[in-house]
């Protein structure tokens, strides 16, 4: 009964490739989020999609592109990697249309870039 | 000047003491707080949510939100060794969580 589970868990790739990670949620929520988190454990917002209309696009290179199939998936792509993508995303979902709720954290996928 | 600011820690206190992890943040029109414990290894899990002025209590967790001084904490009571976490304030500026660097807890036995 996972709540929000991503896959793959680890990703290791080499620079130049193009990965990518997927979500999925089984709480009936309305909003899911991709975050980023750095080597320094520094945790930001990358995007936010509500019912699969994208809300939220923070300052991101447009090597990633986030796609949302339906309500309980959210998929990032990521294009030509570079070494300063290596960190670990996480995916998230609430059921608020902005983040004013509880989000809830999936486990994480770490992603090296070789 | 830095969303939401914590000291990074490490902090470290005795089992059984109060553990008190502090974060202030920039935006006035913020109108929720939040507090997650992170694991190594693992995802951010919510423990506190507030909303108004004022303590709000769960268990041995109280937080505590004064939105005229821009402020909020955590107090851990009775600390005990499964708290050793990095606890990480969030607060929601524009509707966006946006969350501090986190303080890195010990609790030494």
């Amino acid at each position: 009964d996972t709540a929000v589970s991503q896959t793959p868990k680890y990703l290791v790739t080499q620079m130049g490739n193009d990965k990518s990670i997927k979500c999925e949620q089984n709480l009936g929520h309305d909003t899911m989020y991709w975050y980023k988190q750095d080597s320094k454990k520094f945790l930001k917002i990358m995007f936010s999609y509500n019912n699969k209309e994208l809300i939220i696009n923070e300052t991101v290179p447009n090597r990633f592109s986030p796609k949302s199939p339906d309500k309980a998936h959210l998929n990032l792509h990521i294009n030509s990697l570079e070494l300063g993508d290596s960190a670990v995303y996480f995916c998230a979902s609430s059921q608020a249309v902005l983040g004013t709720d509880t989000q809830y954290f999936g486990p994480g996928t770490r992603l090296t870039v070789l | 000047q830095k969303e939401v600011e914590q000291n990074s820690g490490p902090l470290s206190v005795p089992e059984g003491a109060i553990a008190s992890l502090n974060c202030t943040y920039s935006d006035r029109g913020s109108q929720s707080f939040f507090w997650y414990r992170q694991y190594s290894g693992k995802s951010p899990e919510l423990i506190m949510s507030i909303y108004s002025n004022g303590d709000k209590e769960d268990g041995r967790f109280t937080a505590q939100l004064n939105k005229a001084s821009q402020y909020v904490s955590l107090l851990i009571r009775d600390s005990q060794p499964s708290d050793s976490a990095t606890y990480l304030c969030a607060v929601t500026p524009g509707g966006k969580l946006t969350f501090g660097t986190g303080t890195r807890l010990t609790i030494i036995p």
